[in-house]
């Protein structure tokens, strides 16, 4: 069984504060994807990163996908409480058959208090 | 950008009746659906891929009879959760994606499933 662990699962901290979610696993992945799910919606995606070592950036978040393209951090520079919310990496595998089938890590519950 | 659109957002009913929610995308056309179903604070799981004019493909441990997946279109699928009951209530969540098979996903609103 292909494992992303996600981790902190559960994040709360202040406004202002930085902070790094990290997905990891034994597994290479040709595509990994970060999403953001808010209570009661389905996910959207925030980035798909694809090459070994690649960093993305959108505002105050930063994107990195590692060398080896097994693991992936998200970086929130000053978080705002409208960061809240749920965040979930996901890996593609080039060989699930064709479908694309994503891999889900456990998700990141962050809580940005004022 | 790419809408997939999930329908209904909230379903409440009786233990034993049968419920159909449907995912369309409005703007492509989606070769491949999956099925999710999620619980509280946890993550996606994945119960069933499906491709337009195939059966589905189940993940282990989901139950083909119990959740009926049909893809009978390339803007359309349905999932029906046969005979419900309270252990089913959940967040099903839908999404579609397009050709070639790296191309992302992209997710449905979801349907809130209460089983009374």
């Amino acid at each position: 069984t292909q494992l992303l662990e996600q981790s902190p699962q559960f994040l709360s901290i202040q406004e202002g504060e930085n902070l790094t979610v990290y997905c990891n696993s034994s597994s290479v992945f040709s595509s990994l994807q970060w999403y953001r799910q808010e209570p009661g919606e389905g996910p959207v995606l925030l980035v798909t990163v694809v090459t070994g070592g690649e960093v993305k950036k959108l505002k105050r978040l930063t994107f990195q996908f590692g060398d080896a393209r097994k693991d992936s951090s998200l970086h929130i520079t000053a978080a705002q409480p409208g960061d809240t919310g749920l965040y979930l990496c996901a890996g593609s595998q080039r060989y699930s058959s064709n479908t694309g089938k994503l891999i889900f890590g456990q998700g990141t519950t962050l809580q940005v208090k004022p | 950008g790419a809408v997939v659109s999930q329908h209904p957002s909230r379903v409440i009913c009786k233990s034993g009746t049968s419920v159909k929610i449907e995912c369309r995308s409005l703007d492509f056309q989606a070769t491949t659906m999956f099925w999710y179903r999620q619980f509280p604070k946890q993550s996606l799981m994945l119960m069933a891929t499906s491709n337009e004019g195939s059966k589905a493909t189940y993940e282990q441990g989901v139950e083909k009879d119990k959740f009926l997946i049909n893809h009978a279109s390339l803007t359309l699928s349905t999932l029906t959760v046969t005979s419900a009951h309270p252990e089913d209530s959940s967040f099903y969540i839908c999404s579609a994606r397009g050709t070639p098979s790296n191309q992302p996903q992209h997710f449905g609103d979801g349907t809130r499933l209460s089983i009374l």
